[in-house]
């Protein structure tokens, strides 16, 4: 069965620090995959998505970057965070077809 | 520009009775409907799908209904349980994916 992994659970960073979440997925081979946030009372943004090595799209502009260094290995990082980074970030994979979404636990970032 | 909309923010329901969810989209590429629950501090887990060919899905007591000329869907919850309190995202699928919102739920003793 597959099994997605995020880590760390919770993250308490100050503004400006570098940031490193890690999402790796197990028994499934080249998955679409995808990082989320979701700001407190707010609705899951699509941040980046990827559908192999090296090949990341992003959504929406900002200070953070994706990469996929492995086939089942998702990063998000930052240089610099800012206060609004803060949310819970959800990793997620798929296979097409069809498009069902599995989610991580999550990260709970909060910036302050 | 929001393709998928969910205008109910929240639902306040009594066990035993039914739930309505509703959601509506912009986007006629999208061919492929999705909802999914939400505790907090969790990950969305998939609930049910259902295909723009069909117009109606089943499972359990999740019902899923599509009204393609509408560009509405909406998930029924019958009956209600405490277990069903959560937020409820639907996902429109096809040349992008698109979360609506969320709909909280609760479902009252």
């Amino acid at each position: 069965s597959q099994t997605i992994h995020q880590w760390p659970a919770t993250l308490v960073q100050p503004v400006g620090s570098p940031l490193s979440l890690e999402c790796t997925v197990e028994g499934t081979s080249n998955p679409n995959l995808y990082w989320y946030r979701q700001a407190a009372g707010r609705g899951l943004q699509l941040l980046f998505y990827s559908v192999g090595i090296g090949q990341i799209s992003s959504e929406v502009p900002q200070n953070l970057s994706a990469s996929r260094p492995q086939d089942r290995q998702f990063i998000l990082s930052s240089k610099k965070l800012l206060l609004s980074d803060s949310g819970f970030y959800l990793c997620a994979w798929s296979n097409l077809p069809p498009d069902t979404q599995y989610f991580g636990p999550g990260t709970r970032l909060t910036v302050l | 520009d929001q393709q998928v909309k969910q205008n109910s923010p929240s639902l306040s329901v009594q066990e035993g009775r039914i739930s309505i969810l509703n959601c509506d989209y912009t986007n006629s590429m999208f061919d492929y409907f999705l909802w999914y629950k939400k505790y907090p501090a969790e990950g969305p887990t998939f609930l049910i799908s259902i295909s723009s060919i069909k117009d109606k899905n089943e499972d359990g007591r999740f019902t899923v209904f599509l009204n393609k000329s509408a560009k509405h869907l909406s998930l029924h919850i019958v009956p209600s349980q405490p277990g069903d309190s959560a937020v409820y995202f639907c996902k429109a699928a096809g040349n992008k994916l698109t979360f609506g919102g969320g709909t909280r739920v609760l479902v009252k003793p």
